[in-house]
């Protein structure tokens, strides 16, 4: 299965700043998303990432706030624009390979908004 | 909707006992389900998928769809299976996750 690599794996930023996360992919996959994990919760879906067009966000999140990118079959950043203390979370990237059932993770980005 | 549930937010058993982690859904259709684990400081790997219907270190679970259940399950547990475990719906494409549970083994 891919293997993925995300980073940075932590911050600590300062609010009204902007955050970018990166997720590589060692292998071509079919699909990628982005995922946050607040405090004590479970995994919720933010977006799904396009190769070459928009990414397709779910209810409650916005591409104002949650730009993404996916330049490539590879490669995808999502970025979290003008952070507050609300935004403080574990983000995930997630990768789905061609043919394959099986989803992998990333290690996982562990934001702090001060 | 498409919804899945973990009653159990932790899981307390000593080693050498059965253990049933719970995993109801909500899916309007043929489901597709996944139990992921997360052991202390390392990423969401996947375990088992029903679809494989595999057992993995010792896990199994099967798909109820008249209780609409994947309950995990191992017959004799380890100290080495702590951890979070996460039961996930397939639904266009992404998952859906439950709210984990903890899964303590004590020697």
């Amino acid at each position: 299965s891919a293997v993925i690599s995300q980073k940075p794996s932590r911050d600590i930023c300062q609010r009204g700043t902007s955050l970018t996360i990166q997720c590589q992919v060692d292998s071509q996959v079919t699909m990628m998303f982005w995922y946050r994990q607040q405090p004590g919760q479970s995994l919720t879906l933010i977006a799904t990432a396009n190769q070459g067009s928009e990414a397709t966000y779910e209810s409650g999140f916005v591409i104002d706030k949650f730009p993404i990118s996916r330049p490539n079959l590879t490669f995808s950043t999502l970025t979290v624009s003008n952070m507050s203390p609300e935004d403080s979370s574990i983000y995930l990237c997630s990768a789905q390979g061609q043919g394959s059932y099986g989803y992998t993770f990333g290690s996982g980005t562990r934001l702090t908004v001060v | 909707a498409q919804r899945v549930t973990q009653p159990e937010k932790l899981l307390s058993v000593f080693k050498g006992a059965p253990v049933e982690l719970k995993c109801n859904y909500s899916y309007s259709g043929s489901p597709e389900l996944f139990w992921y684990v997360q052991y202390s400081r390392q990423r969401l790997q996947l375990l088992l998928r029903h679809i494989s219907r595999e057992s993995i270190k010792g896990f199994t679970a099967d798909l109820n769809k008249g209780e609409t259940s994947f309950h995990l399950k191992k017959p004799f547990a380890q100290e080495e299976d702590s951890a979070m475990y996460y039961c996930a719906l397939r639904s266009q494409g992404n998952l859906i996750f439950g709210k984990g549970t903890k899964l303590s083994v004590k020697p």
